[in-house]
């Protein structure tokens, strides 16, 4: 059981918006914003998508944006794209006696 | 460009030893703190343990806390995992990824993730 709550799947249809929620406690996301988000195709490395809650690294695009609200944390995309379908994983500060904490992954699928 | 190239992955039978290594390249290896990350086939990412950019701190995941030992070695910019009493739940691909916080400042994310080294413990 991961520390992190996400659902198992989202879907949506091209051009559509989705968000995946993840879900912590007070002693991870709803303490610290240090809320990041990865992606991750097939057999492939995750990729940095969101940091800090809400922060896009150079290169990821705009389509991607990230928020915090209490105790849960929300990755959304807007305008889907078929490349877009893929995992997502969310990932919290957890304190210095647990450090860091992942969600348990959600799988995105555009129809 | 920034590269992170893990090695030393394999099949070992339970309660043997491997340890992993990650090469590191295009960025100032010694300022920056680095994690291993782990992937058990089919499900999700589990961190597994951090090493300060000078290697004076280290934290581990309770699963692994007192069996795996993170190091590194700023002169040849590589990272390594020591793991010793494996154990078939250890099975999966190990990552290397760099912590985008520079020296002191950790930033607690992973802004560089190298391709995995697969780990298979198995008799």
């Amino acid at each position: 059981q991961s520390a992190l709550t996400q659902p198992a799947s989202v879907s949506g249809s091209p051009g559509q918006s989705i968000t995946i929620s993840c879900t912590g406690t007070s002693s991870d996301v709803g303490s610290y914003n240090l809320v990041s988000w990865y992606q991750q195709h097939p057999g492939k490395a995750p990729k940095l998508m969101i940091y800090e809650g809400n922060r896009r690294p150079s290169g990821v695009s705009n389509r991607f944006s990230g928020s915090i609200s209490g105790n849960t944390a929300s990755l959304t995309i807007s305008g889907l794209q078929a490349e877009d379908e893929a995992d997502y994983y969310c990932c919290s500060y957890a304190g210095s006696s647990t450090f860091v904490v992942f969600g348990g992954g959600t799988k995105l699928t555009v129809l | 460009q920034v590269q992170l190239v893990e090695s030393g992955g394999g099949v070992v039978q339970p309660g043997r030893s491997l340890r992993l290594s990650c090469a590191a390249s295009g960025f100032t290896f010694s300022s920056y703190g680095m994690h291993w990350v782990r992937q058990a086939p089919g499900k999700g990412l589990e961190w597994v343990a951090f090493i300060s950019y000078d290697g004076s701190n280290r934290y581990y995941a309770d699963s692994v806390k007192g069996r795996f030992t993170i190091s590194r070695d700023n002169s040849k910019n590589t990272l390594y995992l020591q793991m010793n009493s494996l154990r078939a739940e250890d099975t999966a691909v190990f990552y290397c990824a760099k912590d985008d916080g520079f020296e002191e400042l950790l930033a607690y994310y992973f802004d560089y993730w190298g391709q995995g080294t697969l780990v298979t413990v198995s008799s």
